[in-house]
């Protein structure tokens, strides 16, 4: 069985530029949560859905915004970048919502110039 | 205080030593408590999945937890160079709560 895959694996974009980021999740898994790793640090969470539903947000700013489509797959969007964003964006499947193991992907590494 | 504190290390140990990484942590709702790998570059792999207090064994990998402390351990035996990676704990409560992360461990293991 895949993985959770990502794409794309590496991104340069320009300061006030916008990028979207695409997950799909593990065959069965219905949930997909969003992660920003910065070097040396833990992934911080950002969003989780689930069925299509937002279900959580972290502490970031109404510039990320995500969503889900109706194969479980989705997209995280960055507005107005910053060189603060930055980092390693990772998506994590699990089955359900909140509770059970989350299965990471590769991420996709992001660089704002 | 932060939610997770975890020592960032970096700690090296020969080859066939016996690694134990620790993380404490302040939030007495956490239930769900995970280890991960995460080799440079990578995502982190899933390594141990623990629900509440108690012990878990899987091959050379053992994960305690201790509520009481709010004190969580993983414990790798025989430990191997293709070991050397982070490693984060991160842990969870009940309900829609997402994981919160430690900073992680790099670990060496050293032939």
């Amino acid at each position: 069985d895949a993985g959770v895959t990502q794409s794309p694996t590496h991104l340069i974009k320009t300061r006030g530029q916008q990028v979207t980021l695409r997950c799909s999740p593990i065959s069965g898994h219905k949930s997909v949560s969003w992660y920003q790793q910065v070097l040396g640090q833990g992934p911080q969470f950002i969003f989780q859905y689930y069925e299509k539903e937002e279900r959580g947000r972290g502490n970031f700013p109404d510039r990320f915004s995500a969503r889900q489509f109706p194969n479980y797959s989705s997209e995280l969007n960055v507005n107005a970048l910053l060189l603060g964003d930055s980092a390693l964006y990772l998506c994590a499947s699990s089955v359900l919502a909140g509770v059970g193991e989350q299965y990471f992907g590769p991420g996709t590494r992001l660089t704002v110039t | 205080q932060k939610e997770v504190e975890q020592d960032p290390g970096p700690l090296s140990v020969p080859e066939g030593a016996i690694v134990s990484l620790n993380c404490t942590y302040s939030n007495s709702a956490f239930q769900y408590f995970m280890w991960y790998r995460q080799y440079s570059r990578k995502g982190p792999e899933l390594l141990m999945y623990t629900y509440s207090s108690g012990n878990k064994e899987d091959g050379r990998f053992t994960a305690q937890v201790d509520k009481s402390s709010k004190y969580i351990s993983l414990f790798i035996r025989d430990s191997q160079p293709s070991d050397s990676a982070t490693y984060l704990c991160a842990m969870s409560g009940s309900g829609n709560t997402p994981l919160v992360f430690g900073k992680g461990t790099r670990l060496s293991v050293i032939a």
